[in-house]
């Protein structure tokens, strides 16, 4: 199976403020590589697919990079209901593996 | 809009059995791949299984391989998963999703909630 690694676990940044977090495959995804975001108590929400894809509705604050096995989340202007946890997630060979998440927090 | 809505959860006992069912609105479901995914309380997330449009298509994580099968009915929009041989990890909150063409999921059911536990 296809190892999904996110780093930081947690950051905590201000609103307005711009962060970034990582996601690593333990072997080439090429671009299939999705992005959630979860909030306490709901069902999650993808933000973006095949890398830097924006799934409709998700503001342009939003924006994923990256190719074969290192890939970022970027947002930018944070926002009050951007704090929460965001995973990643392969999709280029089952099992479609997730990674374990990075929790956002307000400074 | 996408509407989907898991039911079947609830509490069994070690080795014991449950189905889980899912029913789909909103969207021509014999259209769609669909997948189950879950998540232990306050853990990540964990795809379970998925099936492709016609039904001939599955594949699991080899976590549940062998104990649980997916299945659908295209006439009734709905997707199930029988689970077998539960054990107390595979307690967690079931999630039925549709599967985005590039792999993903894009719409979410709400979970079920399904405890293994004596």
């Amino acid at each position: 199976d296809i190892q999904m690694t996110q780093s930081p676990s947690s950051l905590s940044a201000s609103v307005g403020a711009s962060v970034t977090m990582t996601c690593r495959a333990s072997q080439s995804v090429t671009n299939f590589l999705n992005w959630y975001q979860q909030k306490p108590g709901k069902a999650p929400e993808l933000l973006i697919y095949f890398t830097s894809k924006l799934q409709s509705g998700v503001p342009s604050r939003f924006s994923g990079s990256g190719s074969g096995t290192d890939f970022t989340l970027t947002i930018s202007n944070l926002q009050p209901e951007d704090f929460a946890t965001y995973f990643c997630q392969q999709s280029y060979r089952t099992p479609y593996t997730f990674g374990q998440g990075t929790k956002l927090e307000i400074k | 809009q996408v509407q989907l809505a898991e039911s079947g959860g609830g509490l069994v006992e070690p080795g014991g059995s449950l189905r889980l069912s899912c029913e789909v609105s909103g969207v021509t479901f014999s259209d769609h791949y669909m997948t189950w995914i879950r998540q232990a309380p306050g853990k990540g997330l964990e795809w379970v299984s998925y099936m492709n449009s016609r039904g001939d298509t599955v594949d699991y994580a080899d976590s549940v391989k062998g104990r649980f099968t997916i299945s659908r009915d295209n006439a009734r929009a709905s997707l199930f998963l029988q689970m077998n041989s539960l054990g107390v990890e595979d307690t967690a909150l079931y999630y039925c999703a549709r599967s985005h063409e590039y792999g993903g999921v894009d719409y979410w059911g709400q979970g079920t909630l399904v405890t293994v536990s004596s």
